[in-house]
């Protein structure tokens, strides 16, 4: 199993960017599919979730009305649009797969390598 | 909702043993039994090595340890070895959410 995610990106302040997760090796409709951002020197922030199988998410607080997570069941690829970006904003963006088949908890087995986005005038 | 708070930084010898602590409230560690861990290495993509608070996913040394205590979970690194040396970060399920905790720098002396 793998999650493979879209390459680098640089934007503009206010423009968005949307990274794309593909995965393989395991039944991607059933398991929870979440977004973790780092910004350099930081922490693990985690950003909003979707279960690929009904469409359903979940945003932090943070990112409500920000990020947008959807998918595509034919390709088994998950997306993440963050738009309004911030310099704050630069970060690696993760996709991780939770570890609980259906449900959602707090355990994510697999990660994707991550996504750079710049935020540069 | 707040990040849950771990120690910015712990350290020991090899062979020592360190714990790790990570304090939330009774709406995330101490209402649930979904409390990860997770080792990052510099420049490198986390690793879960604990879930449901005690149980360690394939692969991981019996070394690594999870345990909780009201809205307080522990991580115990018994056995300490140069490789453990990283960051070392801990996440609760919500219900409307799953948190991290800051992240705490373990240096092997």
């Amino acid at each position: 199993a793998q999650l493979v995610q879209s390459g680098a990106e640089v934007k503009k302040p206010g423009a968005s960017v949307k990274v794309s997760c593909k995965a393989s090796g395991y039944a991607f409709p059933g398991y929870h599919m979440h977004w973790v951002r780092q910004a350099p020197g930081q922490g693990l922030e985690w950003m909003a979730c979707l279960y690929p199988s009904s469409g359903d998410t979940m945003y932090a607080q943070n990112f409500q009305g920000r990020a947008t997570l959807t998918r595509d069941l034919s390709t088994d690829t998950a997306y993440m649009e963050l738009s309004g970006l911030k310099f704050d904003d630069m970060a690696v963006y993760y996709c991780a797969r939770d570890s609980q088949w259906l449900a959602r908890g707090s355990a994510f087995d697999l990660w994707g390598q991550g996504t750079v986005v710049t935020v540069s005038s | 909702q707040s990040a849950l708070t771990q120690p910015a930084s712990v350290s020991g010898s090899p062979g020592q043993s360190i714990t790790i602590s990570c304090t939330g409230t009774n709406s995330d560690v101490g209402g649930y039994n979904s409390v990860s861990w997770f080792q990052q290495h510099p420049g490198r993509v986390p690793r879960l090595i604990i879930y449901e608070v005690s149980n360690r996913p394939s692969g991981v040394s019996s070394r690594f340890s999870g345990s909780k205590s009201g809205n307080t979970a522990s991580l115990t690194i018994s056995g300490l070895q140069a490789e453990d040396e990283a960051d070392y970060y801990c996440s609760s399920y919500t219900s409307r959410s799953t948190i991290f905790g800051g992240g705490t720098k373990l240096t092997v002396l």
